[in-house]
């Protein structure tokens, strides 16, 4: 079974339109985390969960609003995005604190025409 | 705003060549990892180093933490089609608030041809 999931794998949206972004972990952990990776960067972290409460926000613009409902699912909601949010979004979870392995899920490709 | 750099950021080679990957920092990481990622799928975890020194092998793959915890390689002897992929280094910024922080070098694209 595949540790962390995400869907959809691929998603193109407008810039007015409203999407979510969902990924589940069957790992047991209790930290997830939204990456995002564009091409020519580096991956950057947008936001970490720890027992579902949110613990760090990278700066990233409101138009990304993240959820946490509990600690197996993390959802990502865009809304309004631009052209240039267009990227791998990749979630990612880790078993607790101390444990500093990441586990990756496939991500989703979203395109913002 | 901690700053990983990998070197290079393109490798061709023909397979049963042997190379080298470096991930270097001025800053101290807790402890450095190695992901590779292929095409269409998130990284997938190789290695964690966390004591300076440190040497880890990993069938054909070597990877060191450098004494000081600031830089780190990656060595692949013989390599083969299969190792083909994107190399990331990520090392840690432990938060005790927030879990493990990684911060990720710019990869290295590695294409290893028959």
């Amino acid at each position: 079974e595949t540790g962390v999931t995400q869907t959809p794998r691929h998603l193109v949206m407008g810039m007015t339109n409203k999407k979510s972004l969902k990924c589940e972990q069957h790992l047991g952990h209790n930290a997830m985390y939204w990456y995002k990776q564009s091409a020519k960067k580096p991956l950057e972290l947008m936001f970490v969960y720890s027992l579902e409460e949110r613990v760090e926000n990278n700066s990233v613009p409101s138009r990304f609003s993240p959820e946490c409902p509990n600690s197996s699912h993390l959802f990502l909601h865009l809304h309004t995005l631009q052209p240039e949010d267009s990227a791998l979004y990749l979630c990612a979870s880790s078993q607790d604190q101390a444990r500093y392995e990441q586990y990756f899920g496939p991500g989703t490709r979203l395109t913002v025409t | 705003t901690q700053l990983l750099e990998q070197s290079p950021q393109f490798l061709s080679i023909q397979e049963g060549e042997n190379l080298t990957v470096y991930c270097n920092s001025s800053s101290v990481f807790s402890s450095l990892q190695w992901y590779r990622q292929e095409p269409g799928e998130g990284p997938v975890l190789l290695v964690t180093v966390v004591t300076g020194g440190e040497v880890k092998k990993l069938k054909r793959l070597t990877f060191q933490f450098g004494d000081a915890r600031k830089d780190s390689s990656l060595h692949i002897t013989a390599a083969q089609p299969g190792d083909t992929g994107l190399y990331l280094c990520a090392g840690d910024t432990r938060n005790n608030n927030a879990g493990n922080m990684l911060t990720f070098g710019g990869g290295t694209r590695l294409m290893v041809k028959p």
